[in-house]
Order: structure tokens, then C-alpha cells, then sequence
């Protein structure tokens, strides 16, 4: 069955630094998108990129979909305390409404100050 | 976004029985719920699509007799755990969404089976 990757499981940093977090998928995806769930809270939807090659940017977040639509990456610039949580990618490999998401195995991150 | 609301947001049960979990969209009707499990630092693993009017699917591995999902309107999906046993601990989340695109994901409810 389809199964989707990240890496680095776990990350710590010191608040200022970047972040990065991979995600990979053994099959083609239709899209991507990226959640992210605090301690003891739900997943919450940050962003969803379609085309190969999308480069989307939230403030300091940069997600990024590959070219293959096989990969993608979240990229933190200057991480604050607030950015603490797991963050997921979820792919998807139809577009229908019905159609499932597969969650990756998460990238815990970590900010001290 | 759209809101969608669990009951109970925990729960504590004795092995062998069973336990019922309420998923609602309160906002907007929902044909399709989603049902997933997550154990401890790790991902949301998804359990069955829950389609209103007729039967859920379930994923490979997942037992239909023992995860029973009702969803019999467009607002409410519930999710049975029968004689539930201390491995079926877990954190139990469902989502729907209006779109193709994002999904809201309910609280979640955190079940101990003793």
C-alpha cells in the first residue's frame, strides 16, 4: 500500500534557527498537504500544494511540492516558541472529495529559546 | 473553517465493553466522515470512511465487526468500539471536510481501556 515518509523524526532547535522537514511518497501523489497538531491537540490544515514544482509561502513557512509529485518539504525560516507541535504531510492520490488521505509519519519539532 | 465536535473527549472503560464516540459537523453537512486512530508520537492512522446512507469502508486490517461506524445523517457519524480491549487505547480522531481540499479534524477523544 502507499506509505509516506518524513524525516527528521524528531528535531530540536533553538528559537532563531530554520527547520526543515521531508516528505516522501511511494507513489505518485494528486496533491499534498501539511498539518500540523500541538501537544494533546488535533491536526490542524496549514496548506495544500497541487502543481509539480509549487512553491507556497506563509509568513515564515515554505512548503514545496517535487517536481515527480512524489516529495515535498516544509521549511521554517527563524523558528519561534509558538512553532512547537508535529508536522504532518498527508497525501492524496484522487482528487474526489471521498478520496483518502494518507498521513505521513510526522517530524516533531522542538524550540527552546 | 468548518467545525466539527467529538463526544466524549475522553473516556475510560473496563475491557470487554463497549464504548460509543459521536462525531459531528456543525456547520455544514457532511457526507463524508473520516475516522482515524493515533497511538503516542505517532501518525493518524486512517480506520474507515464513514459515508452517510449506506456502509462505511474500512481500511486493510481494520475489523468492521469490531469498529462499527453509523452515520445516518448528513451532521452525525458515531464510532463503536465493541468489547474493547486494553490495545484498543488509542486517540480516536474523525474529519470531514467541504472540499476537495482541506479537512477539519473533530478534538479527538482519548480512549483507556482498563
Amino acid at each position: 500500500g502507499q506509505q509516506v515518509m518524513q524525516i527528521p523524526q524528531y528535531q530540536h532547535v533553538q528559537e532563531g534557527e530554520d527547520f526543515t522537514t521531508y516528505c516522501n511518497s511511494s507513489t505518485t501523489l494528486s496533491n499534498i498537504q501539511w498539518y500540523k497538531q500541538r501537544p494533546g491537540g488535533h491536526p490542524v490544515f496549514l496548506i495544500q500544494l497541487v502543481k509539480s514544482g509549487e512553491v507556497k509561502k506563509q509568513k515564515r513557512l515554505t512548503f514545496q511540492f517535487g517536481e515527480a509529485k512524489k516529495n515535498s518539504s516544509l521549511h521554517i525560516t527563524a523558528t519561534q516558541t509558538t512553532d512547537v507541535g508535529t508536522y504532518f504531510c498527508a497525501g492524496r492520490l484522487n482528487t474526489g472529495t471521498a478520496s483518502k488521505l494518507t498521513f505521513g509519519t510526522g517530524t516533531r519539532l522542538q524550540v527552546t529559546l | 473553517g468548518a467545525v466539527v465536535s467529538q463526544h466524549p473527549s475522553w473516556v475510560i472503560c473496563k475491557s470487554g465493553t463497549s464504548v460509543k464516540i459521536e462525531c459531528r459537523s456543525l456547520d455544514f453537512q457532511a457526507t463524508t466522515m473520516f475516522w482515524y486512530r493515533q497511538f503516542p508520537k505517532q501518525s493518524l492512522m486512517l480506520m474507515a470512511t464513514s459515508n452517510e446512507g449506506s456502509k462505511a469502508t474500512y481500511e486493510q486490517g481494520v475489523e468492521k465487526d469490531k469498529f462499527l461506524i453509523n452515520h445516518a445523517s448528513l451532521t452525525l457519524s458515531t464510532l463503536t468500539v465493541t468489547s474493547a480491549h486494553p490495545e484498543d487505547s488509542s486517540f480516536y480522531i474523525c474529519s470531514t471536510g467541504t472540499t476537495v481540499y482541506e479537512q477539519y479534524f473533530g478534538p479527538g477523544t482519548r480512549l483507556t481501556v482498563t
